[in-house]
């Protein structure tokens, strides 16, 4: 099964509109963390944002929010005021577990690739 | 700039050689991990070293291996490489300080293409 799913293969936002890019995750692992990483047509990948498992408020980075709903397990990405410079690939990433001894890699959706429309 | 760095950026190889990828981590990071990017099987986990040690092994075949060295640099081998080894390979780190907030940052990756 899937760990990450992201539905959406491509989405397409009008310049200063707001978008929502859809993850859902499947753990059964009570502590977990959720990563957004953006990847330009360049190829790096930028870190986003960041949601733990027992966060109780969902976590915001500037532009960036990111909407959890840990009973449906989604943890949805939702950039305001889209900019041209944010067309790019993004993906949903998870890492299960928070000991230190563990594994802590992380399992990535297939992404979404996200053009802004001027 | 994530403050990791890759070598080379980009690699031109045959099928059967073999190639070194370096990846020096974040200054005060102790986790190295390497991940596969290719067009088919997406995002993958190769393998994580932890100060010097390997921590976890993913998806990653025998034809490759890894090490991290003393000054905690890590160097991924490949070799007999296959026309399907072409693909982006990243190096991330984390400072593994044991908390869940705990974050890979990844360098720019090495696109390697073998003809």
């Amino acid at each position: 099964a899937q760990k990450i799913t992201q539905t959406q293969p491509g989405m397409f936002v009008q310049e200063k509109e707001a978008v929502t890019l859809d993850c859902t995750y499947d753990t059964s692992d009570p502590s977990y963390g959720l990563f957004w990483y953006k990847q330009p047509s360049s190829g790096e990948m930028i870190f986003l944002i960041y949601q733990g498992s027992y966060d109780q408020q969902n976590a915001t980075e500037g532009r960036y929010s990111l909407n959890f709903q840990k009973a449906r397990k989604s943890a949805n990405l939702v950039i305001s005021a889209s900019q041209l410079g944010d067309s790019a690939m993004y993906f949903c990433a998870m890492r299960e577990g928070s000991d230190s001894g563990s594994a802590r890699q992380l399992t990535f959706g297939s992404g979404t690739q996200l053009t802004v429309l001027p | 700039d994530s403050g990791v760095t890759q070598t080379p950026k980009h690699l031109i190889t045959a099928t059967g050689q073999r190639v070194t990828l370096r990846c020096s981590p974040r200054s005060g990071d102790l986790s190295v991990y390497w991940y596969q990017q290719s067009l088919d099987q997406g995002l993958q986990f190769l393998i994580q070293y932890y100060n010097g040690e390997e921590r976890a092994k993913g998806n990653i075949l025998e034809r490759f291996s890894a090490q991290q060295f003393p000054d905690l640099h890590s160097e991924l081998n490949l070799s007999s490489l296959e026309l399907g080894d072409s693909a982006l390979y990243f190096c991330a780190s984390s400072a593994e300080v044991g908390l869940s907030t705990d974050t890979q940052y990844f360098g720019p990756g090495t696109r390697l293409t073998v003809l």
